[in-house]
């Protein structure tokens, strides 16, 4: 079975300073990996995704994340925060074959101190 | 534009109550899912759709039901509304291919009195 462990519910920075959101993932087959994001009041909206080309993936707002096979790892950065990247974070894995639902992390929420 | 649409974002219901959340896509895409959302414990999938009828449980499924009449509309049925399904429901649809992306609706906020 694949699932995802996100490291701390939360993470608080402070506008201007690195951004690192942990992600690992277990799963018996080549991974996809995705990162979410969740502004209050709204639904999920696509970051990035890792699917088997290259191990660094860009992604919208400046957020990039790099797939670590060795460590069964995906964490997301962003070099320099900014007060409107508080919001909740979510990692997400899904097999190649069967299933084509996500598995989710429980989420990180960012909050960007002044 | 990619559009994921839930008819309500905010309901009040009683327990016992029979309760219907409905979801529209306008992407012709394969895949409709219903999760539900929980403080600390993410996204947990209640059931998907990959085909116009086709349904499969995902990993709670119980105390809901699913309807997909039309490739377009994806319905979560509780048929008897309890306190512990007082969450935020997300529908979400996608193409059948490998690694596509999912796209959420914005949710509904569903509570159970």
């Amino acid at each position: 079975a694949q699932s995802v462990t996100q490291l701390g519910s939360h993470v608080s920075v402070s506008e201007g300073a690195l951004v690192l959101l942990r992600c690992n993932y277990s799963s018996s087959v080549p991974p996809y990996l995705f990162w979410y994001v969740q502004y209050p009041n709204q639904g999920l909206q696509l970051l990035l995704k890792y699917t088997s080309a290259a191990t660094l993936v860009k992604g919208i707002n400046g957020f990039e994340a790099e797939f670590k096979k060795s460590e069964t790892s995906f964490h997301l950065t962003k070099p320099s925060a900014h007060m409107s990247d508080a919001a909740e974070y979510f990692c997400a894995v899904s097999k190649d074959t069967g299933r084509r639902a996500l598995t989710f992390g429980s989420g990180t929420r960012l909050q960007v101190q002044p | 534009d990619v559009k994921v649409t839930q008819s309500s974002r905010y309901l009040v219901k009683r327990t016992g109550e029979k309760v219907f959340l409905e979801c529209v896509q306008d992407m012709d895409h394969e895949n409709m899912f219903w999760y539900r959302q929980d403080p600390g414990l993410g996204l947990r999938l209640i059931y998907f759709s990959y085909d116009v009828k086709m349904k499969e449980k995902g990993d709670i499924p119980e105390g809901y039901s699913v309807s997909r009449e039309k490739k377009e509309r994806f319905s979560l049925i509780l048929e008897s509304a309890s306190t512990n399904q007082t969450s935020m429901y997300l529908c979400a649809s996608s193409r059948s291919v490998s690694g596509n992306t999912i796209y959420f609706g914005e949710g509904s906020w569903l509570t159970v009195v």
